[in-house]
């Protein structure tokens, strides 16, 4: 059945390194969405795109974090350097705009020692 | 400012004890509320929307419904299988697509 793919789904890094992250939404779905989740803060919407086009990245610290879409089937998030402080859980969500709802997947947990 | 308040933070239910998830919301236009169930280690997965005042969506032990400020999660007949944090998001009009979520709502069912 279709779902959205996040990979790694473990990361484990030392501060100042960079990682990236990797999501493959569900075909046919034109908007794509990061998020990051911490017991503090929660779910917390960092950019979202649609039809590959960034529209909304208020979310992201600029100076360390970038989004992109190189093609339909693929969402990256980069962050360079790290921070022990990004530590949380990042989840890919993909969706029609029509509709609204947005499908999860499973997540890349990252820890920054 | 667009705000989403889940209540209670957690909650603890013998099985079979029927109960509600209160979710208040400020937006600035409602295009939909949301409701996601997550289990530890996963994504949330989606289980309604709701997108008028008065509207109700029920799926096996679950009905969601929805005012003009919040929306209640009603749990009937709880199983230990439901167990999970309960989240919810709304998409407000001038916010495209985006959801905002709430904390959620962490259910625990003992048998």
């Amino acid at each position: 059945d279709a779902r959205v793919t996040q990979t790694p789904r473990h990361k484990v890094t030392e501060m100042g390194q960079e990682v990236t992250m990797r999501c493959q939404p569900i075909l046919g779905h034109n908007t794509v969405f990061w998020y990051r989740q911490t017991m503090m803060q929660g779910l917390e919407l960092l950019a979202y795109f649609r039809n590959r086009a960034p529209l909304d990245d208020s979310g992201m610290p600029k100076d360390r974090f970038s989004a992109e879409m190189p093609d339909a089937t693929l969402a990256t998030l980069k962050i360079q350097p790290s921070e022990p402080r990004d530590s949380a859980v990042y989840f890919c969500a993909s969706g029609l705009e029509e509709g609204g709802e947005q499908f999860f997947g499973p997540g890349t947990r990252l820890t920054v020692l | 400012e667009d705000q989403v308040t889940q209540s209670p933070e957690a909650l603890r239910l013998q099985e079979g004890e029927s109960s509600s998830l209160n979710c208040s919301y400020t937006v600035s236009g409602l295009r939909g509320l949301f409701w996601y169930r997550q289990d530890p280690g996963k994504g949330p997965e989606f289980l309604f929307t709701l997108y008028s005042a008065g509207e109700e969506k029920e799926k096996e032990r679950l009905k969601a419904t929805l005012t003009k400020k919040e929306s209640f999660l009603h749990i009937t007949a709880p199983k230990p299988e439901d167990s999970a944090t309960y989240l919810c998001a709304v998409q407000a009009n001038q916010a495209g697509t985006a959801l905002i979520f709430g904390k959620g709502t962490t259910l625990s069912v003992s048998s």
